[in-house]
C-alpha cells in the first residue's frame, strides 16, 4: 500500500459545481495533515491545513477521519481560477509525504 | 520576505554527465527538503536537512545523488553521473521550524527542471 494514495483524476466540472477529493494514507502514526494546491508548471502551494474537527475556508472544507486514516478536500461553487493539481500531504515524525496529485479542469 | 531561490531554472545534459542545483532557502528556516517530481507524479522526497544536518536521506540515490547544506543555509544538490530517468524537476523547499514542529508550512521554490538527453 503507498504512503499516500489519492483518486486518480483528471475531474471535469463545470463552474459552479461541487467537487470532492479523497485521500488515504497509511501510516496510522502520521502527526499533521494538509492540502497543497500546484498549478501547471509551478511549485506546491499550501492550501489548507487540515485539523481533527475539520476546518473550512471560504469554499474549501477539510476533513480528517485518523479512525480510517481518510482526509477529504471539498471545494464548493467551483471556478475556473480552480484548476489546478491538488496534492494530499501527510507528516509523520519529520517528513513529508506527498500524494500522486488529483487534477481538476474547470470549464465555463 | 523573499521566497526560496533555486538555479538554474532549467538545464539539459546528456546522459552520464554531472549537474549540480543550488538552493537558498527563506531565510532563518531550519528544515530544508530536496524533492524530485517526475511529469504526473507527485514530490518525492529526496533528502531533508535540519540546520545542516541530515533528518532523512533514505529514498536518495546515494550512489549518484549527493547534496548538502554547508553552515546550514545555502544547499547544492549533485548528480553524478545522469541518467535518462533522473528527467524531472527538482524542488527545494524550506520550513520555518524543525522536524518536531507539527503544522509547519513547506514553502516551495520554481524548481528546476532537468532533461537528461
Amino acid at each position: 500500500r503507498k504512503e499516500v494514495e489519492q483518486d486518480p483524476g483528471p475531474f471535469n466540472v463545470p463552474e459552479g459545481a461541487t467537487v470532492a477529493f479523497n485521500c488515504t494514507y497509511s501510516n496510522s502514526a502520521s502527526q499533521s495533515f494538509f492540502w497543497y494546491r500546484q498549478d501547471c508548471r509551478k511549485e506546491p502551494k499550501l492550501l489548507m491545513s487540515v485539523y481533527s474537527s475539520g476546518n473550512e475556508d471560504g469554499r474549501f472544507t477539510a476533513q480528517l477521519n485518523r479512525a480510517s486514516q481518510y482526509i477529504s478536500l471539498l471545494i464548493r461553487d467551483s471556478k475556473l481560477s480552480d484548476s489546478a493539481t491538488y496534492l494530499c500531504v501527510v507528516k509523520g515524525y519529520s517528513t513529508l509525504t506527498f500524494g500522486k496529485g488529483t487534477m481538476l479542469l474547470v470549464s465555463p | 520576505e523573499a521566497g526560496v531561490a533555486q538555479s538554474p531554472r532549467y538545464k539539459i545534459i546528456e546522459k552520464r554527465q554531472s549537474v549540480a542545483f543550488w538552493c537558498n532557502p527563506i531565510s532563518g528556516h531550519a528544515t530544508l527538503y530536496w524533492y524530485q517530481q517526475i511529469l504526473g507524479q507527485g514530490p518525492k522526497l529526496l533528502i531533508q536537512f535540519q540546520n545542516n544536518g541530515v533528518v532523512d536521506d533514505s529514498q536518495l540515490p546515494k550512489d549518484r545523488f549527493s547534496a548538502e547544506r554547508l553552515k546550514g543555509v545555502d544547499s547544492t544538490l549533485k548528480i553524478q553521473p545522469a541518467k535518462l530517468e533522473d528527467s524531472a524537476v527538482y524542488l527545494c523547499a524550506s520550513s520555518r521550524f524543525g522536524v518536531r514542529a507539527v503544522n509547519t508550512e513547506a514553502f516551495f521554490g520554481q524548481g528546476t527542471r532537468l532533461t537528461v538527453v
